[in-house]
């Protein structure tokens, strides 16, 4: 099965600073999901990445997909406090497209 | 209407007793889903539906039991729960399941409690 690495397991950062996170699958990816959630509440959807070199932002978020080496990063320019959250990249694969999840990164933002 | 929602989003129960958890979609998909989400584990898929039909059962213990009435409603009813059920149950909604770039959505959850 699909196995998903995120990096790093939580952050704290500075507002105003920029962050980067990481995704990493064990195999290849179809989709890629990024989702935003708050504690012990739904998961919010980011944006979606196809194809390998493709890139999308969202607001101050961008997201990459680097295909050959089955990883997804995540960018948040001049990091706010309504950042904080996790942030969980999901991914598809196998033959019925099953979408499994990484365990999560963790933002804190301070003010 | 928010596109997906979940009843309730708290529920406190327990172990013998019968529950139900309810999640609604208004966003015209035809694939329902349930998860769970426990503390320190990557999000793990339960059930799936396509236009009513359970299509996965990810060996979930039968005192979960989904019910999926019509596209837009999905249920889950719960009997003789254990303490370590203890957990975020997450609905989440698609266009179709088994493709390629297909978007979920999720409802808020409901954070169950078994005591």
């Amino acid at each position: 099965s699909q196995e998903l690495e995120q990096s790093p397991q939580s952050l704290i950062v500075q507002e105003g600073k920029n962050l980067t996170i990481n995704c990493t699958s064990s195999k290849t990816l179809y989709g890629l999901y990024w989702y935003k959630q708050k504690y012990g509440e739904g998961l919010i959807f980011l944006m979606m990445l196809q194809k390998g070199g493709e890139e999308k932002s969202h607001e101050k978020i961008t997201a990459k997909l680097d295909e050959k080496k089955q990883q997804s990063s995540l960018h948040i320019t001049a990091s706010q406090p309504s950042h904080a959250g996790i942030y969980l990249c999901g991914a598809q694969g196998g033959s019925n497209y099953k979408l499994t999840f990484g365990k999560g990164t963790l933002l804190t933002v301070n003010p | 209407e928010t596109g997906v929602t979940q009843t309730p989003r708290h529920l406190v129960m327990g172990m013998t007793n019968k529950k139900s958890l309810k999640c609604e979609q208004h966003l015209g998909h035809n694939a329902m889903y349930w998860y769970k989400q426990s503390a320190k584990k990557p999000l793990e898929l339960m059930f799936v539906y396509n236009f009513k039909e359970q299509t996965e059962n990810n060996s979930v213990p039968s005192r979960f039991s989904p019910e999926c009435p019509n596209s837009s409603h999905l249920f889950l009813h719960l009997h003789t729960l254990q303490p370590e059920d203890s957990a975020l149950y997450l609905c989440a909604s698609s266009l179709l399941s088994g493709r390629a770039q297909d978007t979920q959505y999720f409802g808020p959850g409901t954070r169950l409690t078994v005591l």
